[in-house]
């Protein structure tokens, strides 16, 4: 079963409209992070925002907001008032805790969304 | 400038023959680790690393290897390259491995490496 789930594979939306990006996530663990990075496609990878487990309040940076719903397993990225640089490749990730083998995990993606703004 | 330098950025080699994709962090970082990007798969884990000469597996570390000398310094080595190892690969460190509160992992420009 996938980790990460993004169920749009690509997205159309007119500039200054308002974007949901949905991501919805499985762990059995208490303990996790959820990141969302963008990429261009210039090829990098850019952190946008990040929510933790414990966090009671919705992450936001900026024109990003997570909207975090712990008991539905869903953090979907939203994006206020888009603009044409806006578009790119956006993935949602997570980082859980110690492997049962001990040591640390690194992210685990999904398959990415992408974003194209109209003008 | 705080940033995580990988080289080449990009690289056509052929079957066989061994090649090293460098990656740098100046942050003091603890954690670094290697991803491959491939369409319609995403990001995978190949190796990380928690510490100076501790590394380990990710999800698909068949045939790349890595070393931790260093601190700052996280190689990627391909002995035998094959074509499926054509892909997009990034670098990228945080500075602890554990998850803790905005623990970011911080990406390279990445290497677009062909193998033919």
């Amino acid at each position: 079963a996938q980790k990460i789930t993004q169920t749009q594979p690509g997205m159309f939306v007119q500039e200054k409209e308002a974007v949901t990006l949905d991501c919805t996530y499985d762990t059995s663990d208490q303990s996790y992070g959820l990141f969302w990075y963008k990429q261009p496609s210039s090829g990098e990878m850019i952190f946008l925002i990040y929510q933790g487990s414990y966090d009671e309040q919705n992450a936001t940076e900026g024109r990003y907001s997570l909207n975090f719903q712990k008991a539905r397993k869903s953090a979907n990225l939203v994006i206020s008032a888009s603009q044409l640089g806006d578009s790119a490749m956006y993935f949602c990730a997570m980082r859980e805790g110690a492997r049962s083998g001990g040591g640390a995990d690194g992210l685990t993606f999904g398959k990415g969304t992408h974003l194209i703004i109209q003008p | 400038e705080a940033q995580v330098t990988q080289n080449p950025r990009y690289l056509i080699t052929v079957t066989g023959k061994k090649l090293t994709v460098t990656c740098s962090q100046n942050m003091n970082h603890e954690y670094m680790s290697w991803y491959r990007q491939d369409p319609g798969l995403g990001l995978r884990q190949i190796y990380y690393s928690m510490n100076v000469e501790v590394t380990d597996k990710g999800d698909v570390p068949e045939g790349y290897k890595v070393s931790r000398k260093e601190k700052r310094n996280f190689p990627l080595i391909l002995e035998s390259p094959s074509p499926n190892q054509t892909s997009l690969y990034f670098c990228a460190s945080s500075l602890y491995p554990q998850v803790l509160a905005k623990n970011i992992q911080y990406f390279g420009a990445g290497t677009r490496l062909s193998v033919l």
